[in-house]
Parts: structure tokens; sequence; C-alpha cells
């Protein structure tokens, strides 16, 4: 069946990077675009951004420009996602999920999320 | 940006009752409107797609709708198992916005 499997909860200090990878399963990987998103917590979600596995392009949104990167290597079906300079803001659960494409898009399977806390 | 509002923000309810849950987009997004179901520990999943469509395996008493720019999440009889936190989202356009959620609780 169609997997999404992130990578483990990671704990980092405040101006650190973090690196989360999401490996996808039962599916063609270079088929569907890969999106990020993110929950803070008590807050709701928050879309940040895709990559197109086949090509490696990518569409950030405004808001993580320049802090964020979204890469993959096609040979183990695996994304990821960096998000550099972190604040105790970017405390949340990154969720990977991937789009679907018919006559709109939607997101589905999503993974299981990572825990990112970002403490000193 | 495309803002989305939706509402309740959260809805006390009991085991068969009809729910509704409302969320209304800034700008036309056609039938560009999914809905998610979180739960705490869990992969969000979804339930709703285009609007109206629902996703395989979701059970039939989910439902949704739209008029002009305002979308409607239904749940016919709720189960002990929709208690959970939803989400509207539109993919009209980019950056994808989602509502500011609902929590359903006992």
């Amino acid at each position: 069946q169609v997997q999404l499997v992130q990578s483990g909860a990671e704990v980092k200090k405040p101006g650190a990077s973090v690196k989360v990878s999401c490996k996808a399963s039962g599916y063609t990987f270079t088929g569907y675009y890969m999106s990020w998103v993110r929950q803070a917590p008590g807050q709701g979600l928050e879309w940040m951004g895709w990559i197109n596995p086949k090509s490696g392009g990518t569409l950030y949104a405004q808001k993580f420009q320049g802090r964020v990167t979204m890469t993959r290597d096609t040979s183990i079906s695996t994304v990821y996602m960096e998000l550099s300079r972190m604040t105790s803001h970017d405390t949340a659960v990154y969720y990977c999920a991937r789009g679907v494409v018919v006559t709109t898009n939607w997101f589905d399977p999503w993974g299981q999320g990572t825990l990112v806390t970002v403490s000193s | 940006d495309i803002q989305m509002t939706q509402s309740p923000s959260s809805l006390s309810a009991s085991v068969g009752d009809r729910v509704t849950i409302t969320c209304r987009a800034s700008q036309s997004i056609s039938t560009y409107l999914n809905w998610y179901q979180l739960k705490p520990g869990k992969a969000p999943k979804v339930l709703i797609y285009a609007a109206s469509s629902l996703q395989s395996g979701v059970p039939s008493r989910f439902s949704g709708s739209e008029s002009g720019t305002e979308f409607t999440l239904t749940i016919s009889s709720l189960q002990p198992e929709d208690f959970a936190t939803y989400y509207c989202q539109q993919s009209y356009s980019t950056p994808y916005t989602f509502g500011q959620g609902t929590k359903l609780e006992i």
C-alpha cells in the first residue's frame, strides 16, 4: 500500500538546522509531487512548499523562502526537508504529504509526522 | 493568499448527532476544497476532496457540499471514532492554506 515513513523526533538548539526525511513506498515515486506541512503546538496546519521528485523542482511558501530546502533521492524514494536558522517558533510536527492531482488536487497519504523541538 | 475561515473552532456533540462544519474562502476557489481529519499521534487523513467527493474507504456518513465560496462538511451520525479535529484546505492556488480547524469533542 502507499505509505510515507518519516524520520524520528529531533531536538535542536536555536540557530541550528534540521533535516527531516520522508521515505515513500507503494507507488511510483517520481509520479507525484510531495508537500511539507507543519503544525505548531496548539496551532493549525501550515503548508511549507512542495518538491517535484521527478525534476527536483521546488516551490516554497514565501514565509519559508531562504530558510527551507527540499531535496530528493530517487534511488531510495526519499524526500528531505531542511529548515535552517530555527527559532522556538519552529517547534512543530512536520508532515510530508503526497499530492494527488486529478481534476483538482489534494494530499494523500500523509506521513506519520516528525516532532521537531527547538530549545536552548 | 487565500484565507480560509472555518467555524466553529470547537464543537461538543454526542454519538448519533448530525454535525456540520463550515469553511468560507476569501475568493472563488471553484471546487478546490478538501477536508482532513487529524487525531493525536496519527497521520492526517483526507475525507473529502474536490468539495464533495468521498475518499475511498471513508464512511458514507461523511459528506461535503459547496455553495459559492462556502463549503460544508457534514457527519450524519457521529460515531465514537469521529471525535477528532477537522481542517478544510484550499488547493486552488499556492500557498495552499488551511482553515483554523474544528475540534469535535464529546
